[in-house]
């Protein structure tokens, strides 16, 4: 149980084209879903948080006008790098949980999509 | 100073080898701590949660000590199939969490 699909697992794109990407939980509903964000060697960092029905909560430094966030369903956020450059160039990757404290919900993790800008 | 800190290695050992390894954490608030397992270009997997107490699951051994704020990981009997990246995750608050950059190890036949 606790299947976590996302799509697409790669992109490759030209400058300035926007990329959504979906989460979904294929198995549970998912009343919370992040979004990370890994380059090279570096460590997963949080971008946002997607709670059904509401705005997404972004972490300092991650623009809201630049990484669109939609929850709409309790299965589904999408993530949209809107005029995507190389810069945004990364391993995306999608978690959720059914809601909670960390220690009661763990987060379940999409497979990543890979963007690459060129 | 990084929420997770973690050496990065890589640690290379031969099969059947015990291998151990450690991250700190600098929020001493943290109540859930966890080791996750990621493959090259994979999405992260979650090990195995860490207690207080210590908590064994098979070859793997997990240890948390509150006061110096650090969370270890042991692997005994090392595999192949045991290469990869492990990552000490560390929530931040309820239900954030804060991911250490991983340490590499590399099991040799």
């Amino acid at each position: 149980g606790a299947v976590v699909s996302q799509h697409p697992s790669w992109v490759i794109c030209k400058s300035g084209t926007s990329v959504k990407i979906e989460c979904r939980s294929l198995d549970f509903q998912a009343t919370t879903m992040f979004w990370y964000r890994q380059f090279p060697k570096q460590s997963l960092m949080l971008m946002a948080t997607s709670n059904e029905g509401s705005k997404a909560t972004y972490e300092q430094g991650v623009e809201k006008d630049k990484f669109l966030i939609n929850h709409a369903s309790l299965t589904l956020s999408t993530l949209t790098v809107t005029s995507a450059h190389p810069e945004d160039s990364s391993f995306y990757i999608c978690s959720a949980t059914t809601g909670g404290a960390a220690f009661d919900q763990p987060q379940h993790f999409g497979d990543g999509t890979r963007l690459s800008i060129l | 100073r990084k929420e997770v800190e973690q050496d990065p290695g890589p640690f290379n050992v031969p099969e059947g080898a015990t291998v151990a390894f450690n991250c700190t954490y600098s929020n001493s608030a943290s109540q859930s701590f966890f080791w996750y397992r990621q493959d090259c270009r994979k999405e992260p997997k979650l090990l195995m949660s860490v207690y207080s107490s210590g908590n064994e699951d098979g070859r793997f051994t997990a240890q948390l000590n509150r006061a110096s704020q650090y969370i270890s990981l042991l692997i005994r009997d090392s595999k192949l199939s045991d290469s990869a990246t492990y990552l000490c995750v560390v929530n931040r608050d309820d239900y954030k969490l804060s991911f250490g950059a991983g340490t590499t190890v590399t099991v040799r036949a």
